[in-house]
This record gives C-alpha cells, sequence and structure tokens, in this order.
C-alpha cells in the first residue's frame, strides 16, 4: 500500500524558514518524481513544485509563486522528499500535501499545515 | 498566466445528473484531470486523460472534452458526492487548476 507521511509543519514568522519532509513507502521511491501541492485555508489546489526521479535527471519544476524561495530535494536511500522554504510570506499558509507523481495524482499525503505569521 | 474556468457552485438532486465544466484555452491540446476533494480530505483522482477513470472510482464518474472545455459528468448523483471538484491541466510545465467547484446535493 503506497503511504505518504508529511512532517515538519507548524507556526513560523514571516521572513523565516521551514522544512517539510514526506516519508515514502509501498512502491520503488527512486522511480517516480515527487510533487508537493498546497491549499491555503478555505481556497482551492494550488501547485507547488516536483523533482522527477534521478533516472530523468532529478530536475525540478516550480510554481512563479514560489520560485526563487522553495526547493525540492529528495533521499532516495531514506525514501524521503523534502520541500525546503524560505523567506516565508504570509501568503504562504496554508495544508501542504505531498504526491507521487506530478499529473494525474492517484496517490496523496494527509497534508500538513503550515502557519506563518507574527 | 494560463487560467482554468469552473462555475463556483452546481447544484444537483440526489439520483439526478450532475455537469461541472472546465474552460481553458490550451484544453483542446492538452490532457486534463479532475479532482474530488470532500471537506477535510486530501484530493482523489476522478478522471484523467480528459476521459479515464482510474480503478475504484465508480462508473457513475465519467469525463469528456468538446473544444477547449472539459466536463466532469456525475451520473445518478450521490449524498456521498456533494464535495468540492477541481480541474487540472499543464502548461510548459507549470500545472494549472480550476478555481474549484462545490458541488451540493439537495
Amino acid at each position: 500500500e503506497v503511504q505518504l507521511v508529511e512532517s515538519g509543519g507548524g507556526l513560523v514568522k514571516p521572513g523565516r524558514s521551514l522544512r517539510l519532509s514526506c516519508t515514502a513507502s509501498g512502491f520503488t521511491f527512486d522511480a517516480y518524481p515527487m510533487s508537493w501541492f498546497r491549499q491555503a485555508p478555505g481556497k482551492g489546489l494550488e501547485w507547488v513544485g516536483f523533482i522527477r526521479s534521478e533516472g530523468f535527471g532529478g530536475t525540478t519544476e516550480y510554481a512563479a509563486s514560489v520560485k526563487g524561495r522553495f526547493t525540492i530535494s529528495r533521499d532516495d536511500s531514506r525514501r524521503i522528499a523534502y520541500l525546503q522554504m524560505n523567506s516565508l510570506r504570509t501568503e504562504d499558509t496554508a495544508v501542504y500535501y505531498c504526491t507521487r507523481d506530478y499529473g494525474d495524482v492517484e496517490y496523496w499525503g494527509q497534508g500538513i499545515l503550515v502557519t506563518v505569521s507574527s | 498566466s494560463y487560467d482554468l474556468t469552473q462555475p463556483p457552485s452546481v447544484s444537483v438532486s440526489p439520483g439526478q445528473t450532475a455537469s461541472i465544466t472546465c474552460s481553458g484555452h490550451k484544453l483542446g491540446n492538452e490532457n486534463g484531470c479532475w479532482y474530488q476533494q470532500r471537506p477535510g480530505q486530501s484530493p482523489v483522482l476522478l478522471i484523467y486523460q480528459n476521459a479515464r477513470r482510474p480503478s475504484g472510482i465508480p462508473e457513475r464518474f465519467s469525463g469528456s472534452i468538446s473544444g477547449n472545455t472539459a466536463t466532469l459528468t456525475i451520473s445518478g448523483t450521490q449524498a456521498m458526492d456533494e464535495a468540492d471538484y477541481y480541474c487540472q491541466a499543464w502548461d510548459s510545465n507549470t500545472a494549472v487548476f480550476g478555481g474549484g467547484t462545490k458541488l451540493t446535493v439537495l
């Protein structure tokens, strides 16, 4: 069974940094791209970015709203995908979801809340 | 930027057919998908490649596309189908979501 568990969320002040982790199980982690999505309170879904598998170069793509501030990485030996969030803004407050794949996403984590507030 | 437009809300009576549209000028050239999200839950993939259904998704959910408009159709709508529905497509390695449609089963 595919499982994705996010961790590392919480309350952080504007301008500070936070790193989310996504621990995966139930599939061959290094063969799949991994993505992050988010959903601000009461708002719709928003794509954050994804990282390709090492077999496809391990390269990344980001939404314009986070490019230059957020970085997605992966540790295939530990089966973990990361979302490093720097220079956080109040508008980054959201539930963040980790997913397997980047398109036609069947597997989502349960989501983790990040609140950016002074 | 590329936008996908959905109606904010759709209402349907139990047992009837609900249709949710998603319009975008590139939809005719790109595959799109649909997600269902119930309150407090993670999204669920309902339709991919415009009209294909993942295993485990009931047959009452179907997708179609005509020109630049994709449509999610729910036949024989049930109370449990009350949720938010999102269309999504890709534009040059960027994922784009519609604003979401709240389906109310009256």
